[in-house]
């Protein structure tokens, strides 16, 4: 079965520390995809990143990055110098070749203090 | 392109009622899926379609009905709602492989007294 794991309920900085958001999948597939996912206070849901099981290069866009590491079974990522406009709940999902659903997350809540 | 509508974006309902969350995409996207929201427990999939004509359950399917008649929508009825049906839902949709990303309606927020 697949799961993914977000320890980190809730997480609350100061403007412009840097901040990692932890996620761990379990999943028996050897085709799989990872994602993350951002829900502002208005509540949509926005689409940050995707990777597939056989690309563990790290990705950097800006001020944000994403470690994914096959023998840890994890999917980072981390903000630096953030910003309050980051303060967002954070999902990280997974999903496999053929699947027809993404399993997602439990979330996590992100604060960013002026 | 308007992407993924959801109506209404609000709702109470009373225990009994019966109603229909409407969700629509003009991107000629195959599939189609419907999510709840629930606190500490992320999204998780009520049904979903792969095209018209065809739907099937997903992990929390019960008390919920769909059909797909047409590729741009796919409405969730509940049939006869109930308190634990109170929650937050997200109409999604993607092209082709499970790889690509989904776009997500801005949810529909719904109380069940």
């Amino acid at each position: 079965a697949q799961k993914v794991t977000q320890a980190q309920t809730e997480i609350s900085v100061v403007e412009k520390e840097d901040v990692t958001l932890d996620c761990v999948y379990e999943t028996r597939d050897t085709t799989y995809y990872l994602f993350w996912y951002k829900q502002p206070p208005s509540g949509e849901l926005v689409f940050l990143i995707r990777r597939n099981s056989f690309d563990e290069q790290n990705e950097i866009s800006g001020r944000y990055s994403w470690n994914f590491q096959k023998s840890t079974s994890s999917f980072n990522f981390t903000i630096t110098a953030s910003q309050v406009v980051d303060s967002a709940v954070y999902f990280c999902a997974l999903s496999y070749q053929g699947a027809q659903k993404l399993v997602f997350g439990q979330g996590t809540r992100l604060t960013i203090n002026p | 392109n308007a992407g993924v509508t959801q109506t209404p974006k609000f709702q109470v309902l009373k225990t009994g009622q019966s109603m229909t969350l409407q969700c629509a995409q003009d991107m000629n996207h195959e599939y189609m899926s419907w999510y709840r929201q629930d606190p500490g427990m992320g999204l998780r999939l009520i049904h979903y379609s792969v095209g018209a004509g065809i739907t099937d359950q997903g992990e929390v399917p019960n008390g919920y009905n769909v059909s797909r008649s047409t590729t741009e929508d796919f409405p969730l009825r509940l049939l006869s709602a109930a308190p634990s049906q109170t929650s937050v839902y997200f109409c999604a949709s993607r092209t082709g492989s499970s790889y690509n990303e989904q776009f997500f309606g801005p949810g529909t927020r719904l109380t069940v007294l």
